[in-house]
């Protein structure tokens, strides 16, 4: 069974920094793309970065480009979002999610990890 | 970037058909997938590849695509799809490949 775990989400302060993990097993996790989509409370789906299975391939939503660095270790199955200069806006459910083996879409997501920004 | 602009609320009879668009420029050249998402809950794939549903996905749930507009259909609607429904598809003429619509609450009356 496919499994994401998404951990390390939490209050932290405007400027703050904060690093999310995601565990990943039931499946090879070297060979698929990941990604990470947030969730601002009350608000719709906002994907925010990629990362392709070797790493070749990285992308971020403007929104986060130059604060935020994906990164992954295929050795642990694990899945990694650097969170830098935290915003109030950033405030949101993140969720790691796997993109589908015939690809352009997240087959599996976790759970979500919670991240609030404020004072 | 591209765009998709989904309608915020569905409304539906227990039993009746549920229909929820997502308008994007040529969308039909492109390939939708769908997600609902219950409260509290993280979303869940239920039709890729504009019509294609994931093993445990009920056939009530179909889905379209041609034009400007891709189309999820809910047909026999039951008080358990409650939910918001998100259509999702992938540019891949930009480095900001993952594009969501806004989404759309459907409502069991």
């Amino acid at each position: 069974e496919v499994q994401l775990v998404e951990s390390g989400g939490g209050l932290v302060q405007p400027g703050g920094s904060l690093r999310l993990s995601c565990a990943a097993s039931g499946f090879t996790f070297s060979s698929y793309n990941m990604m990470w989509v947030r969730q601002a409370p009350g608000k719709g789906l906002e994907w925010i970065s990629y990362i392709s299975a070797s790493r070749s391939f990285i992308y971020y939503a403007d929104s986060v480009k130059g604060r935020f660095t994906i990164s992954r270790d295929n050795a642990k199955n694990s899945l990694f979002l650097q969170m830098n200069s935290l915003r109030a806006e950033d405030t949101a459910v993140y969720y790691c999610a796997r993109e589908g083996p015939v690809a352009y879409y997240c087959d599996h997501w976790g759970q979500g990890s919670l991240v609030t920004v404020s004072s | 970037s591209y765009v998709l602009a989904q309608p915020p609320s569905v409304s539906v009879a227990p039993g009746k058909t549920a229909r929820v668009t997502c308008g994007g420029n040529n969308i039909g050249s492109k390939s939708v997938h769908w997600y609902q998402q219950k409260p509290g809950q993280a979303p869940v794939l239920i039709i890729y590849y504009d019509a294609n549903r994931p093993s445990g996905i009920p056939e009530r749930f179909s889905g379209s695509n041609s034009g400007n507009t891709a189309t999820l259909t809910i047909s026999r609607v039951e008080a358990g799809d409650e939910a918001d429904y998100y259509c999702q598809v992938w540019d891949t003429t930009t480095e900001h490949p993952v594009v969501f619509g806004g989404g759309t609450q459907l409502t069991v009356l």
